[in-house]
């Protein structure tokens, strides 16, 4: 399976801008871009996903480098409520997509 | 819409005794998973379901372990007998999965086993 790598943790304030690096150098033409993220004492929740273009939902927009071997969440207005891990997954639309593996993350912590 | 929905909430069971978990998938939903999570090994996925056949349980640890999901709305995680290492939150997910398709999962709120 090809793996991501994600810095462990982060620190913003309330109201700005958030970018959450993730890298997956070894990504394969048929992996998608996943992105989770578990509040505390809650199971994760699914935030967006994307192959090769630029993605935005009402939660966050995701940054796909053009080589495709590195991304970034992007939550334009943090809030404390955001304060949660973030995981970065790759799936494999043609084998396995139905799994999700996860990493260690990224915790994400929120400044007042 | 309600979510996925997992009881108990809490378990605190002594070593040895049988541990049942329940799971009620998101109605329509066809696959669904559960996971364990503990601060040693994160989250792993043990076993999932697709239109309530195992497809895959190589994460299942040992045969104290046990899945099932007799119906499209219920699962179960069995662990008999319990060990003190069992001691973990166990999450259930379901997802309207189709092949080449990149459904969502939802989780519900977990299970927090406690072996004493």
């Amino acid at each position: 399976d090809a793996k991501t790598t994600q810095p462990n943790s982060m620190e913003s304030n309330e109201e700005e801008p958030v970018h959450l690096p993730c890298n997956h150098s070894t990504i394969s033409g048929t992996d998608y871009i996943h992105w989770y993220r578990q509040l505390p004492s809650q199971g994760p929740e699914y935030v967006i996903h994307g192959l090769t273009s630029n993605v935005n939902n009402r939660m966050a927009s995701l940054a796909i480098a053009e080589d495709r071997k590195s991304s970034t969440l992007i939550l334009h207005r943090a809030t404390l409520r955001d304060a949660a891990v973030y995981y970065c997954i790759l799936r494999d639309l043609v084998q396995g997509a139905q799994k999700l593996v996860f990493g260690q993350g990224t915790r994400l912590t929120i400044n007042p | 819409d309600a979510g996925v929905i997992q009881s108990p909430r809490h378990e605190v069971t002594e070593m040895g005794q049988e541990v049942t978990l329940r799971c009620k998938p998101i109605s329509g939903h066809n696959s669904l998973f559960w996971y364990r999570q503990t601060m040693m090994r994160g989250l792993e996925l043990l076993i999932y379901f697709n239109n309530n056949v195992p497809i895959d349980d190589s994460g299942m640890p040992e045969d104290r372990f046990s899945a099932k999901m007799p119906n499209a709305s219920f699962s179960t995680l069995k662990i008999q007998p319990s060990e003190p290492r069992d001691s973990a939150v166990y999450f259930c997910a379901s997802s309207a999965q189709e092949f080449y398709s990149n459904q969502p999962q939802h989780f519900g709120d977990g299970t927090r086993l406690s072996i004493l």
